[in-house]
């Protein structure tokens, strides 16, 4: 039973694109999201969170927008660069704790 | 300026050998983390701890064991060791409270593979 969905395996964009990645939730109880990014032989990196009262955080390049309503969540990343090219894993968390659920992760390639 | 180290970085255990995981951790971080991910999967937390003493299971606990007798260490003990434990291993840290805000730190994983 998957609470944090990643249906996207793989995509692929073109550098200076943007890169839409996208994830759904079945939790309600979820009141933060988190968006990682991991690159081969690595372990993740965080690099953007949002609350649950919120519907946009932004930061540099990468945006992530909630839409609480339809437990969506999707990461922006505008220009795509090469560097961008890694497995991006969704991520949530309930309040009554620390600990976090993530997706299967997609892996994004940019293309040149 | 070492963040979480986990070693070794890759380990191949014969079935129904045991083995230790180790992590530590020099950010003085009260919680730390212990994942598995498996091929094509999401990380899946095996255990965790909140302080010193002080550990809970997460959803894939079983065929492991952990302890938390310093800040800084959380080892990962695999007893009896199946196929099935073949996976790669994440040791995580954080902030009481603040993990799900600002993210966890990882370490860069243990590969291991169970023959």
């Amino acid at each position: 039973d998957q609470q944090v969905k990643q249906n996207s395996p793989s995509l692929s964009v073109q550098e200076g694109r943007i890169s839409i990645l996208n994830c759904d939730y079945t939790n309600s109880m979820f009141d933060y999201f988190l968006w990682y990014k991991k690159y081969p032989a690595e372990g993740p990196t965080f690099l953007i969170s949002i609350s649950s009262i919120k519907d946009k955080n932004e930061d540099g390049r990468f945006t992530v927008f909630l839409n609480k309503s339809a437990k969506h969540l999707s990461l922006h990343i505008v220009p795509s660069q090469p560097g961008d090219s890694a497995v991006y894993f969704c991520a949530a968390s309930e309040n009554r704790d620390d600990k976090i659920i993530f997706g299967k992760g997609t892996r994004l390639h940019i293309l040149p | 300026n070492a963040g979480v180290t986990q070693t070794p970085k890759f380990r191949i255990l014969k079935i129904g050998q045991s083995m230790t995981l180790q992590c530590t951790q020099d950010m003085n971080h009260n919680y730390m983390y212990w994942y598995r991910q498996d091929p094509g999967m999401g990380l899946k937390l095996i255990y965790y701890s909140v302080g010193a003493g002080i550990t809970d299971k997460g959803e894939v606990p079983n065929g492991y064991n952990v302890s938390r007798s310093t800040t800084e260490d959380f080892p990962l003990r695999l007893e009896l060791a199946a196929p099935s434990q073949t996976s790669v291993y994440f040791c995580a840290s954080s902030y009481a409270g603040a993990g799900r805000r600002y993210g966890y730190t990882f370490g860069s994983g243990t590969r291991l593979t169970v023959v």
